[in-house]
């Protein structure tokens, strides 16, 4: 079946450093997805991308549709204590309703 | 407004017992999907439906996983019997077709422990 290669497994940073993550896969998706879990929680949605190569922001957050379709890159600047938990990945084909998800990054931050 | 809500949050029960997990999606979507989330494989999606149809059940692990949604504002997922290697927390999340269709809202979670 379809994987999503999600790398760094783990993070461990200083408050204040700049965070890059990203995704890869075999297929082509038509949607990439950016979601993040707190402790506890679902995963809840961060960044939508729809276009190849498109570039969104959200806050401190900005997300990458890879211009292959096969890959997407999330990097948070400046990071601070709430940003510490697990980030998944996920996309979707054509036509398809589900998604196929990463096996996230564990994002840990050092005061 | 309320989000999906899950019960129970906490289950904890001996290995052959039955376990049913409740989903009650946010008002007005019209799909619904059941995950499993353990350490070693990560998010899997289990089944989802569609105007409480399920459209596919090709995730859920084996016979003794069932669903249902007999309306649109409730789901089940059932373990029988349970095994210890179903411990795992199970997320339920809804979304509304359309292209918002990728907002798929997740609720808490039940973590479930089969001794």
């Amino acid at each position: 079946g379809q994987q999503l290669n999600q790398s760094p497994q783990s993070m461990f940073i200083q408050e204040g450093e700049d965070v890059s993550m990203n995704c890869t896969s075999s297929s082509i998706f038509n949607t990439w997805l950016w979601y993040k879990q707190d402790p506890g929680e679902g995963p809840v949605l961060l960044i939508a991308l729809y276009k190849a190569g498109e570039l969104t922001s959200n806050g401190r957050l900005t997300a990458q549709f890879g211009i292959t379709r096969k890959d997407s890159f999330l990097n948070i600047s400046a990071s601070i204590p709430s940003d510490v938990g697990i980030y998944f990945c996920a996309g979707r084909t054509q036509g398809a309703q589900k998604l196929v998800f990463g096996q996230g990054t564990r994002l840990t931050i050092n005061p | 407004d309320a989000g999906v809500i899950q019960s129970p949050r906490h289950e904890v029960t001996e290995m052959g017992q039955e376990v049913t997990l409740r989903c009650k999606p946010i008002s007005g979507h019209d799909y619904l999907f059941w995950y499993r989330q353990t350490m070693m494989r990560g998010l899997e999606l289990l089944i989802y439906f569609n105007n409480n149809v399920p459209i596919d059940d090709s995730g859920m692990p084996e016979d003794r996983f069932s669903a249902k949604m007999p309306n649109a504002s409730f789901s089940t997922l059932k373990i029988q019997p349970s095994e210890p290697r179903d411990s795992a927390v199970y997320f339920c999340a809804s979304t509304l077709s359309g292209r918002w269709t990728d907002t798929q809202y997740f609720g808490p979670g039940t973590r479930l422990t089969v001794l």
